[in-house]
This record gives structure tokens, C-alpha cells and sequence, in this order.
């Protein structure tokens, strides 16, 4: 079965410096898809970035980039120049044939 | 655009009453989808429909969870009775399956609707 780890409960980034938040998925296939989610206090889930499996290329967005490396089935985001409004929860997920989330990683972002 | 539109936004009622929840997905998409998430537990898929029919409901907890998709724009999940471990936030969201096996189309969440059971 699929599962994703995010082995940071928690993380904290002073404003305009950069974090990155870790992400490793278990998966049998070849062909999928990794996603970052972000929850803010108002509780929506909103996607930030999203990679195909299939290709090599880190999906970038904006201040929002990942690193992902398929042998080692990682799948982190860095989150450049932060900002106070990224204060959130990030959850990474994998999809296949169903979403599946890890358990969130709480970020704070300092003045 | 209209996004994935929840309600009640909060629902607080006593234990052993029926709890409907009710969704309304961006019109175009085909895939529905309803997580419960709690603290304990994360996010979890309870169940999801592909063109308003059940493809998989191994995530329902008990037989006292339904959902329903009568047209392609309304579903409901339906708990009864409640009970206070039902507490959670209950989150719907849609996609749009292309018919291929794997989809890379993102779900596009709700706000939510905080359920607490008394």
C-alpha cells in the first residue's frame, strides 16, 4: 500500500529566508503524481505545486519549488523569500488511483 | 469561478441525531471526493465518486455513514446516528477524471464544514 511520511511536526522560517519542508512516499508504481497542499487557519486546502512522476524536471512556482528525486521516492518543497501569509499547514500527497496525504507539517513563519 | 461549495460551514448537534452534509462541486467535474480530517487520524478519504456513481467506499467508517450523488452536481454524506467521535472537519472536494487510469488533474477542495457532536 501506498503511505506518505512528512517527518516534520513542525518547522519555522524567519521572513524572507528560505525552509524546506521533507516529504518521502512508499509506492510500487512508476506513474503518479505528488502534490503539495497548503492549509491555512481558515482551514482550506489549497494546492501550491504539483509533479508528474514521469518527468525529470522540479515543478517550480513562483517562490515555491520542489526537489524531487524518484529513486530515492522524496519529494520536498522549498519555500524561497517566506512570507508571513505562508503560515500554514503543508501537506504532501500522492496520487494514483486515490489521494493520499501525510500527516502535515506546521510552518511559522517570524518577523 | 465557483468553487467547491460546502454547508453547513459548522454543525453542532447532539449525539444520536442524523447529520447531513451537503456539496456542491465545480460544474464541469466528474470526481467527488469526502475526507474527514481530525487530529488523531490526518486526512482521510471516506469515499469518492467517479460520474455520480460509488467507486470506492473502503474509507466509510461504519454502516452509519452514507453518501450519496444523485445528479452530478449535489452529494451528501449522511451520518446516523451521530456520535461524539464523529467530531471532525469534513472536507469535499472535486476533480475532473479524464478516463484514463491515472489522473493528474488536482482536487479542488471545499472550505470545509466543522462537525462537533455533543
Amino acid at each position: 500500500a501506498q503511505t506518505v511520511t512528512q517527518s516534520q511536526p513542525e518547522m519555522s522560517v524567519q521572513e524572507a529566508e528560505t525552509v524546506t519542508l521533507s516529504c518521502t512516499y512508499d509506492t510500487s508504481e512508476s506513474d503518479y503524481y505528488l502534490f503539495w497542499y497548503k492549509q491555512p487557519p481558515s482551514r482550506q486546502m489549497i494546492l501550491v505545486i504539483r509533479q508528474e512522476a514521469y518527468k525529470q524536471q522540479n515543478a517550480t512556482e513562483n517562490r515555491f519549488s520542489v526537489n524531487f528525486q524518484k529513486a530515492a521516492k522524496s519529494f520536498s518543497l522549498k519555500i524561497s523569500d517566506s512570507q508571513l501569509g505562508d503560515a500554514a499547514m503543508y501537506f504532501c500527497a500522492y496520487l494514483r488511483d486515490k489521494l493520499i496525504f501525510g500527516t502535515g507539517t506546521r510552518l511559522q513563519v517570524f518577523p | 469561478d465557483a468553487g467547491v461549495i460546502q454547508s453547513p460551514r459548522h454543525e453542532v448537534t447532539e449525539m444520536g441525531q442524523e447529520v447531513t452534509l451537503r456539496c456542491k462541486p465545480i460544474s464541469g467535474h466528474n470526481s467527488l471526493f469526502w475526507y474527514r480530517q481530525t487530529m488523531m487520524r490526518g486526512l482521510e478519504l471516506l469515499i469518492y465518486f467517479n460520474n455520480n456513481v460509488p467507486i470506492d467506499d473502503s474509507g466509510m467508517p461504519e454502516d452509519r455513514f452514507s453518501a450519496k450523488m444523485p445528479n452530478a452536481s449535489f452529494s451528501t454524506l449522511k451520518i446516523q446516528p451521530s456520535e461524539p467521535r464523529d467530531s471532525a472537519v469534513y472536507f469535499c472536494a472535486s476533480s475532473f477524471f479524464p478516463g484514463s487510469y491515472v489522473s493528474n488533474q488536482p482536487q479542488h477542495f471545499g472550505d470545509g464544514t466543522r462537525l462537533s457532536i455533543l
